[in-house]
């Protein structure tokens, strides 16, 4: 059965301090994994797509990175704007394009 | 405007009532999905849809149904609710290429 497990369920920063949000899985095959980001009372909004191991992307402050079992979010110098939930999710191979979610990441920046 | 609209925002009802959740894209997308978001479970399937009069089962459709005469509608229906299906619906769609988007939700209440 497939399976993503976030952590840490929460995490408070002060303004500047890095960190990083992992996401681990368990899926037969991966034909990709995903980070959103949700802010509260709206949808989840794309953030990337990775698709094999040791791929990387970035946007602004964030960079997520990709091995064979989880996937980090590194967050550099968080402003409060990037206080948000961060949901990781997976489509495994074979799959009709459905996304199985982790749990997330509540993400809260203080200024 | 081009996107995914969800309707209604918000919604009461009782228990034993049937209600229906709509949902609506402007891209032509051909695949479209319904999830349900709860405290502590994340996003969890409900049904998903390929194509028009394509439907079928994700992990949790015990008490839903869905139709798709039309690609860029895909009604969700809870054919008699129960308090246990109070939750933040979210419709998604996508073309096939891993790139998803979400509508803003709607907050149903069973009471």
């Amino acid at each position: 059965e497939d399976q993503v497990t976030q952590s840490p369920e929460a995490l408070r920063l002060q303004e500047g301090e890095s960190s990083s949000l992992n996401c681990s899985y368990t899926v037969s095959g991966l034909r990709g994994l995903f980070w959103y980001r949700q802010d509260p009372g709206k949808g989840p909004e794309f953030l990337f797509t990775l698709y094999s191991a040791g791929e990387e992307k970035e946007k602004e402050r964030l960079k997520a990175t990709l091995t064979k079992k989880e996937s980090f979010l590194h967050i550099t110098a968080p402003k409060p704007e990037d206080s948000a939930t961060y949901l990781c999710a997976v489509q495994p191979s074979g799959s009709a394009r459905q996304l199985t979610f982790g749990s997330g990441t509540q993400l809260t920046v203080l200024p | 405007d081009a996107g995914i609209t969800q309707s209604p925002r918000y919604k009461i009802t009782e228990t034993g009532r049937q209600v229906t959740l709509m949902c609506h894209q402007t891209w032509s997308h051909s695949y479209m999905f319904w999830y349900r978001q709860d405290l502590g479970h994340g996003l969890r399937l409900i049904y998903y849809s390929a194509a028009a009069d394509i439907t079928d089962k994700g992990e949790v459709p015990d008490g839903y149904v869905v139709s798709r005469s039309k690609t860029e509608n895909f009604p969700l229906t809870l054919e008699s609710a129960t308090r246990s299906q109070t939750s933040v619906y979210f419709c998604a769609s996508t073309p096939g290429d891993l790139r998803y988007t979400f509508g803003s939700g709607t907050r149903l209440t069973v009471v």
